[in-house]
């Protein structure tokens, strides 16, 4: 396995939800609690924006929530702002390993 | 406030070995909650995971890449390096250090700015 797998594009209009799913396997994500999320805007680091599945780390909005259900996690967005319109990365640990997730564009319309 | 900056070479010429630093501020990088780690992202594409280490040295390295990888920390100089061998055009990437932190269950929570770097004769 490569890479955990996501959408690679998801739309909403302002003020709706939206739900980002990052697809792994038993070894990944279904075997550790230990997902995290990136925000990536054009030409900047990424940033952290949930941990441990679904802890958000201080200043981030809690508008970000994430879940997990066997090997698939998910951020959901909620409130959708055009200040959300950014490039969203899930990672899982895996003992040895580390695995990121495909990546998915949302677009605010 | 933790603060990482990568420096090195932008061109990198195909089959030599590519070396960057991340000089880290604001905290100790002997912390007994970091590990320090090194990301790249090809342009237009997704995140890839190279390797990361510990401050006593202990290091975890991609599969994919850890036959031209070595990850290596000076503790003295607050600073963690990087250096990818026999380099091809596929090398080419922005480069990331970031800190894994264990209390925020391993996840990356501090990003460099990160470095372009090209190879191309």
């Amino acid at each position: 396995q490569s890479a955990l797998t996501q959408p690679a594009s998801v739309s909403g209009s302002p003020g709706q939800s939206i739900t980002i799913s990052c697809t792994g396997s038993s070894s990944d994500i279904g075997s550790y609690n230990l997902v995290s999320w990136y925000q990536q805007h054009p030409g900047k680091a990424p940033k952290f924006i949930i941990h441990e599945v679904s802890k958000r780390p201080s200043g981030v909005s809690d508008r970000f929530s994430g879940s997990k259900s066997g090997n698939t996690a998910s951020l959901t967005i909620s409130g959708l702002q055009a200040e959300d319109e950014a490039d969203y990365y899930c990672c899982s640990y895996a003992g040895s390993r580390t695995f990121f997730g495909t990546g998915t564009k949302v677009t605010v319309l | 406030q933790l603060q990482l900056q990568e420096s090195g070479p932008g061109l990198v010429k195909p089959s030599e070995t590519l070396s960057l630093t991340c000089t880290v501020s604001g905290d100790s990088i002997s912390s007994s909650d970091s590990y320090w780690a090194w990301i790249r992202q090809p342009p237009g594409r997704g995140l890839e995971w190279i390797g990361y280490i510990y401050s006593s040295g202990t290091t975890y390295y991609n599969p994919s890449l850890s036959s031209r990888v070595t990850i290596s920390v000076d503790t003295s100089k607050s600073q963690f390096s990087l250096e990818l061998s026999s380099v091809t055009a596929s090398d080419t990437a922005v480069y990331y250090c970031a800190r894994r932190s264990l209390s925020s269950g391993y996840s990356f929570d501090y990003w460099g700015q990160g470095t372009l770097v090209t190879v191309s004769s």
